[in-house]
């Protein structure tokens, strides 16, 4: 069984619809969370940042992390074709150098 | 210019082969790493390094290796490549443990 655990898709939404992406995983030491998103031939970018539980908000993205259910959830309000992309959950813990376990990523269409 | 170069962009090359993949920052961070992307099986680290001095390997090493040349260039070298290392390699940087990684746009590597 793999750490992290992500729904590869691909998913397609229409414009304006609101997307939920989520991951799970296994290792409750994980501490910190992030969601990427990654453009076709380019590389990820730090899409949100969050540390341990809670909801964390930035324009159109919220991302929320419940580490009693080791789950972790990514919001898309108002969804428009400039997101399409994949997206990919990431985490560590506070040891082992801190590596990030990459989910596989979730592929997104936003159609118009 | 780009946070995070990596070249080349793309090459082809053949079985056995030495081929040596090229990354530059100018964020000045400490912390760069080398992935590889493969389809179904998401981001996998095989070395990191925290300082010139310091090199460490990761899930995947076998059959890579790397030079830490300056704190701004980290190579990563295929000593003789087989077509199973044919993906997507990605170098990142990282300004400390507990941030996120700045990518490279990825070399795409096909060995035949």
């Amino acid at each position: 069984q793999k750490e992290v655990e992500q729904d590869p898709g691909p998913l397609s939404v229409p414009e304006g619809a609101i997307v939920s992406l989520n991951c799970t995983y296994s290792n409750s030491a994980f501490q910190y969370f992030m969601w990427y998103r990654q453009y076709s031939r380019k590389g990820p970018e730090l899409l949100m940042y969050t540390y341990s539980s809670g909801n964390k908000e930035d324009g159109r993205f919220t991302a929320q992390v419940d580490k009693s259910s080791k789950y972790i959830s990514l919001f898309i309000r108002d969804s428009q074709p400039s997101d399409s992309a994949t997206y990919l959950c990431a985490m560590s813990s506070t040891g082992g150098g801190n590596k990030l376990t990459f989910g596989t990523g979730t592929q997104l269409k936003v159609e118009l | 210019d780009a946070d995070v170069t990596q070249t080349p962009r793309n090459r082809i090359t053949k079985t056995g082969k030495r081929i040596m993949l090229e990354c530059s920052q100018t964020k000045g961070h400490d912390r760069m790493y080398w992935y590889r992307q493969d389809p179904g099986l998401g981001l996998r680290l095989i070395y990191y390094s925290f300082d010139v001095k310091d090199i460490n390997k990761g899930e995947i090493s076998d059959g890579y290796s790397v030079s830490r040349q300056a704190q701004a260039k980290f190579s990563l070298s295929l000593e003789s490549a087989i077509p199973n290392q044919t993906a997507l390699y990605f170098c990142a940087t990282r300004q400390g443990a507990n941030y996120g990684y700045t990518f490279g746009s990825g070399t795409r590597l096909t060995v035949v």
